[in-house]
């Protein structure tokens, strides 16, 4: 079992550019989301999902975007990158929402914005 | 929304001692659950413990436990006889359809 699997783990992004973080996960898990983690903090809540077709706003969610058209896939979405969203990105999952079942994390994606 | 409390942003201990991470959270909410994570420098998040709301006796898991004060809206951690591969930052989690975290509390466990 891969788990949660995040690609790429390193990037470094100019300024305006975009890119999509991936994230993906082979335990059917209904519930996906994608934290970021500033240096010395917690993690921020971007977006979440809680199925296929369905996503949410979490407690940061300006400057991203998220789709979930499968269960196994929730890539996030970067455009017009800012230097404030330079951080460590996490993707998660978990069989449910209820806090029941554990959520399993992604290694993370260290993103610069230079 | 819901938010989570870590008041303490760095705490020590000596190895073989007992320490004690704070968390308060607010919530309206009857039915949720609290955890605490681990994340040492290779900065994968292990779960470390888990707690149902709606349970009244304390979670363990060996040489951790938690102290969960329902009516006070307080979880906090216990780790007895503390090692050396303890030293990692702790953050306080609260879930209820998403899970939201404190600002974590950096510990070091001194030989």
């Amino acid at each position: 079992n891969a788990g949660v699997t995040q690609t790429p783990k390193f990037r470094i992004l100019k300024i305006g550019q975009s890119m999509t973080l991936q994230c993906t996960q082979d335990m059917n898990h209904n519930y996906m989301y994608w934290y970021r983690q500033d240096p010395g903090m917690g993690l921020k809540l971007i977006y979440y999902s809680v199925g296929a077709g369905i996503t949410d706003k979490g407690e940061v969610p300006n400057g991203y975007n998220v789709s979930r058209s499968t269960t196994e896939d929730f890539p996030l979405r970067l455009e017009l990158a800012a230097p404030s969203q330079t951080s460590v990105y996490f993707c998660a999952s978990s069989y449910s929402g209820a806090g029941d079942t554990e959520a399993f994390f992604g290694q993370g994606t260290r993103l610069t914005v230079v | 929304a819901q938010t989570v409390t870590q008041s303490q942003p760095e705490m020590s201990v000596q190895e073989a001692e007992t320490v004690t991470l704070s968390c308060t959270y607010d919530t309206s909410e009857n039915n949720y659950y609290l955890f605490w994570y681990k994340q040492p420098p290779s900065r994968q998040m292990i779960l470390v413990i888990r707690q149902e709301a709606y349970k009244q006796q304390n979670a363990t898991e060996n040489r951790f436990s938690v102290n969960f004060q329902k009516a006070a809206k307080s979880f906090s951690l216990k780790i007895s006889d503390s090692q050396l591969g303890d030293t990692a930052m702790y953050f306080c989690a609260f879930m209820k359809h998403d899970m939201r975290f404190g600002a974590g509390t950096r510990l070091t466990v001194k030989p």
